[in-house]
């Protein structure tokens, strides 16, 4: 089972920061990896897909990059609504495990 | 517009079953992979299950295989997780998710509260 590690666990900014988060595969994955995002009481969403590739939809400041093991998602300028738990996930084999989620909150 | 609409959760002691559905709208739900995934409370996501779209293929997560049961109906556009043997362990909010056809999730349901407890 490939496991994905996230971090920082929480992320403490201001609106108008920039965010850096990580995932990282105790195997390679290629570019199989996807960025989700999740509000509370809300279902997730897909951000980016094959690590640096925006969803349908998804605004310009969210962008991935990484391959092999190492991933990260930047977030360009925090708006309000972006202040959220983000997971990523592989596709590159079953089980399609997801990462623990690292939390953006406001500073 | 997608639309998935899951339901059949609530609470369940341990060592009973439950049978969640997910009733799919608004795209050929009979040519995409589906998926049950679950979030405990206060936790993050886990993959629990997947269907292919001919029902040949499933595939569990090792947490729940041989008491959990995928499946779907492709004539009435329902997703099925059939559970049994449940542990306070599987109480969870259970999302039934959609693959696109890269096998991303990119259609979710609002979930259904599974609490297992006696």
């Amino acid at each position: 089972e490939i496991v994905l590690t996230q971090s920082p666990g929480t992320l403490s900014l201001s609106p108008g920061a920039r965010a850096t988060l990580s995932c990282r595969a105790s195997q390679s994955v290629s570019t199989s990896l996807a960025w989700y995002q999740q509000k509370p009481g809300q279902a997730p969403r897909l951000l980016i897909h094959d690590a640096s590739n925006r969803a349908t939809g998804i605004p310009a400041r969210f962008s991935g990059s990484g391959s092999g093991t190492d991933f990260t998602l930047t977030i360009s300028s925090l708006e309000p609504e972006d202040f959220a738990v983000y997971y990523c996930q592989h596709r590159s084999n079953w089980p399609k495990t997801f990462g623990q989620g690292t939390k953006v909150e406001i500073k | 517009e997608v639309q998935l609409l899951e339901s059949g959760g609530g609470l369940v002691q341990p060592g009973g079953s439950l049978r969640l559905s997910c009733a799919a709208s608004g795209f050929t739900f009979s040519s995409y992979v589906m998926s049950w995934v679950r979030q405990a409370p206060g936790k993050g996501l886990e993959w629990v299950s997947s269907i292919s779209s001919n029902a040949v293929g499933t595939y569990y997560a090792d947490s729940v295989k041989g008491r959990f049961t995928i499946s779907r109906d492709n004539s009435k556009n329902t997703l099925y997780l059939q559970m049994d043997s449940l542990r306070a362990e599987d109480t969870a909010v259970y999302y039934c998710a959609k693959y696109d056809s890269n096998a991303w999730f990119d259609s979710w349901g609002q979930g259904t509260l599974v609490t297992v407890s006696s």
